[in-house]
């Protein structure tokens, strides 16, 4: 399997921009995380789904913030409109919740809103 | 919910002296314990893991321990190398809670040739 797969690697964008992160699991699992990482934060988890279900949504920051997961193979994680404050490295991953509990991270998404 | 807390938040060592990373939880219910390794501009990688019904699990120069008792669990590096140098994580899971792992703030090591 290659893995957790995020795109893009990178964005830089403006300030009041959507931006839209995209995550594919890992075939077979049926939990998915979205992280934000930042010097100051550390890894927060702002949403999590199981079996394409939204369980806990609690650390989304805001309502600029929205996740979904329309299907077992895809995610994305969209802020609109971007601020500043946004910029930090977006990690989404994947586990088979029940079977062990490792987490497989994707290579992230660095975001810059200028 | 969970509470993680781990600790020194940076450690720094002498090539070939041990290194001591330490975390406590709060949730009697977390059944699993995994430490991840995050190198510089890196995704966090399992290093080791060690569940609930285990008290000590060792994997060359690393070694996890855990003391369900007290809720806390330790990570040991022996022996350390320049490329041990990175930021390390603990986390509590409670498996069947669809997996959800809680994060410590993570310990920034640094091994000195």
């Amino acid at each position: 399997d290659a893995g957790v797969i995020q795109s893009p690697r990178h964005e830089v964008t403006e300030m009041g921009q959507e931006v839209t992160l995209r995550c594919k699991p890992i075939s077979g699992h049926n939990s998915l995380f979205w992280y934000r990482q930042t010097m100051m934060r550390g890894l927060e988890l702002l949403i999590y789904f199981n079996n394409n279900v939204p369980i806990d949504d609690s650390g989304m920051p805001e309502d600029r913030f929205s996740a979904k997961m329309p299907n077992a193979s895809f995610s994305t994680l969209k802020i609109q409109p971007s601020e500043p404050r946004d910029s930090a490295v977006y990690f989404c991953a994947s586990t088979l919740a029940g079977d062990g509990g490792e987490l497989f991270f994707g290579e992230g998404s660095r975001l810059t809103v200028l | 919910g969970e509470n993680v807390e781990q600790h020194p938040s940076t450690l720094s060592v002498q090539e070939g002296d041990s290194a001591v990373i330490k975390c406590t939880y709060s949730d009697s219910a977390s059944n699993y314990f995994p430490w991840y390794k995050q190198e510089l501009g890196k995704r966090p990688q399992l290093i080791i893991d060690i569940r609930s019904n285990v008290g000590e699990k060792k994997d060359q120069r690393i070694a996890v321990t855990l003391n369900k008792t007290a809720k806390h669990f330790s990570l040991h590096i022996t022996e350390t190398q320049p490329e041990d140098s990175a930021v390390y994580f603990c986390a509590a899971t409670f498996n069947t809670n669809a997996g959800k792992s809680t994060f410590g703030d993570g310990t920034t090591l640094t091994v000195k040739p």
